[in-house]
This record gives C-alpha cells, sequence and structure tokens, in this order.
C-alpha cells in the first residue's frame, strides 16, 4: 500500500525560528513529491522535486529530496506569524492511471507565535 | 474570478439525505478529483477522472458517487448521508501537460452530517 509520512504533526515556535517538517514516502513508481502549505482555505502549491540532492527554493522556504532514502524535507528559515499554516507533503506516481494521482500525507501544522 | 469554484460552501443535512456537491473550473484541465480533509488524516482521495468518460475510484470511494457531466463539471454524491462523511470536501484540478504536477484546488466544502 503506498504512504506518506509526514512529522512532526503539529510544531510551535516562535518568529525567526528555522524549522524543518519532514516527509518519508513508501510508493511504486515515484514520480515526483511535491509541497503544498494551506491556510485557512485550499492548499496553494509551493514546490515539485523529482531529482534527489537538488534544492528548490523560494524566499525562506526551501525543499530537498533523498530518493535512496525515500524523504523530503522543507525547511523555513526565520519564521514569521505569516508562515503558520498545515504544510501538506504529496507523492505522484508515473505510468498509466497512477501518473497524476497524489497520495498526501497526514500534514504538519505549524504554528508561529509573535 | 476564482478558476476552481465549489458549491456549496457550507452545508448541514441530516442522516439519511442525498447531497449533491459541485465543482467547476474555466481552467480547461481535462483531470479533475474529489478529496476529503479530517484533523489529523490530510487529504483523502475520493474520486478521480482524466476526461469525460473516465471515472476512477480512489482510496474512499464507498458511500460516494460521482458524475463528469463536462470537462468543466464534475459533482460528487452522497446518496445517504451519515455522520462520518462530516469533512471538508475539495475538488481539484490538473493538467498532464504541467510540468510542475500539481493541482489547483477549489475553496472546500465544509459538510456536516448530523
Amino acid at each position: 500500500e503506498d504512504k506518506v509520512v509526514q512529522s512532526p504533526l503539529s510544531l510551535v515556535v516562535h518568529e525567526g525560528d528555522t524549522v524543518t517538517l519532514n516527509c518519508s514516502y513508501e510508493v511504486t513508481n515515484f514520480r515526483s513529491l511535491l509541497w503544498y502549505k494551506q491556510e485557512k482555505k485550499a492548499p496553494t502549491f509551493l514546490f515539485m522535486l523529482t531529482s534527489s540532492g537538488i534544492e528548490k527554493k523560494s524566499g525562506r522556504l526551501s525543499s530537498i529530496l533523498d530518493k535512496k532514502e525515500l524523504f523530503s524535507i522543507l525547511n523555513i528559515t526565520a519564521t514569521q506569524t505569516g508562515d503558520s499554516a498545515v504544510y501538506l507533503c504529496a507523492v505522484d506516481q508515473a505510468g498509466g492511471t497512477s501518473y497524476g494521482k497524489l497520495t498526501f500525507g497526514q500534514g504538519t501544522i505549524l504554528t508561529v507565535h509573535p | 474570478d476564482a478558476d476552481v469554484t465549489q458549491t456549496p460552501r457550507n452545508r448541514i443535512t441530516k442522516t439519511g439525505k442525498r447531497i449533491m456537491l459541485e465543482c467547476s473550473q474555466t481552467k480547461g484541465h481535462d483531470r479533475m478529483y474529489w478529496y476529503r480533509q479530517d484533523p489529523g488524516l490530510g487529504l483523502r482521495l475520493i474520486y478521480y477522472s482524466f476526461d469525460v468518460k473516465d471515472i476512477n475510484k480512489g482510496e474512499i470511494s464507498d458511500g460516494y458517487s460521482v458524475s463528469r457531466q463536462a470537462q468543466a463539471k464534475f459533482s460528487l454524491s452522497l446518496e445517504s448521508a451519515i455522520p462520518n462523511q462530516t469533512a471538508l470536501y475539495f475538488c481539484a484540478t490538473s493538467d498532464p501537460l504541467d510540468n510542475t504536477d500539481t493541482q489547483y484546488f477549489g475553496p472546500g466544502t465544509r459538510l456536516t452530517v448530523l
């Protein structure tokens, strides 16, 4: 059975802290791993990762994939209260009708206090 | 205007009632999805459709049915609602030619079954 597991499930930090969110996966025919941010509404896309060791960056957020150890991390530096959200990890699979069908992790609830 | 819209946005109903949730999109995407989100469980796929003539069950399709009336419309029905179907429901779309593999989510429908 395909599985995506995120940790921690929740995290409380203060502004300025750096956080690392984890996502491990067990899926057949891995194609890509995606990170989403969900505030009090629909998830919005952050990153897509397909290759090991290549860091994706967007401002204070960065992410990297390890296809050998089957995990990804999402780093947020100098956190701000606006980073408070649920961060979702999802895996897409290659081939046939599996392609385009995302399997999501449980999400990590990040709370950033002033 | 939003690219992916869902109606209704909130619905309270009683056990045994038939409910239909509707999704429309103006993105021109062939692929559409229905997910439910429960606290601590992330997003779970109910049904997906890769084109108008294609309907596939996701991981939790029992108790649900769907209809793909047109490329732009994908409806989710609960034939006889039960309390454990209380959840936040998201519709999403994707384009197989999109290099980011991402899905674009509607604003969600919060359903409460009493």
